[in-house]
């Protein structure tokens, strides 16, 4: 039982890139978040789904988009990176009793945007 | 505004040494308040939930106290092994609001 998995772990972009975050978990969640954590800022929510196939934007989604094709799994894509995106981010997922209750989160992203 | 403000920012305690860390909240709604554990390099930790004012939980050695404005999170003789930051986030309710309010964390040391 693996939990809440990212891959990758670290990464370094140049400005303008693109890239996709994968998160991965096994506990048949029905609800899972992308979170990232700055410095000064605390952890601020992207976007969350709250089942396959859903969506939504949550309090810092401008540069990201998600995907949620499956049950098991939600991407974070940046389409075109930017200095400010560097930053360290976290998948979260929990289970569909309540919004926000109990979040089981991944070991976290270090993005760095040169 | 819904605002999360936990205090103090950095704590440095010896082994054994209790001592209490606070999260005060201002929501309109107060659906849940979570606190989570976040060592470094690593993902944030759940903890307790707490729903009401006079509720309790415990673990281990911690201890998480509700009351209507705050929340503390008592640890009794601490082990080194407690250092970590410990992170607080309300949920307001009302209406349709739903978020997470994240605090921004105390840092906690804790020396043999």
């Amino acid at each position: 039982n693996a939990g809440v998995t990212q891959t990758p772990k670290f990464r370094v972009l140049k400005t303008g890139q693109s890239m996709t975050l994968l998160c991965a978990q096994d506990m048949n969640h029905e609800y899972m978040y992308w979170y990232r954590q700055d410095p000064g800022m605390g952890l601020r929510l992207i976007h969350y789904s709250v089942g396959e196939g859903t969506t939504a934007k949550g309090e810092v989604p401008d540069g990201y988009n998600v995907s949620r094709l499956k049950k098991q799994n939600f991407l974070l894509g940046l389409e075109s990176a930017a200095p400010s995106q560097t930053s360290v981010y976290f998948c979260a997922s929990s289970w569909p009793t309540g919004y926000g209750y109990e979040q089981y989160f991944g070991p976290g992203t270090r993005l760095t945007v040169t | 505004e819904d605002q999360v403000t936990q205090s103090p920012e950095a704590l440095r305690l010896q082994e054994g040494e209790s001592s209490s860390l606070n999260c005060s909240y201002t929501v309109s709604g107060l659906r849940g308040l979570f606190w989570y554990r976040q060592d470094p390099g690593k993902g944030p930790e759940f903890l307790f939930t707490l729903y009401s004012a006079g509720e309790e939980k415990e673990k281990e050695r911690l201890k998480a106290t509700l009351t209507k404005k705050e929340s503390f999170l008592h640890i009794t003789a601490p082990k080194p092994e407690d250092s970590a930051t410990y992170l607080c986030a309300v949920q307001d309710g009302a209406g349709n609001n739903r978020k997470l309010i994240w605090g921004l964390g105390t840092s906690l040391a804790v020396n043999p």
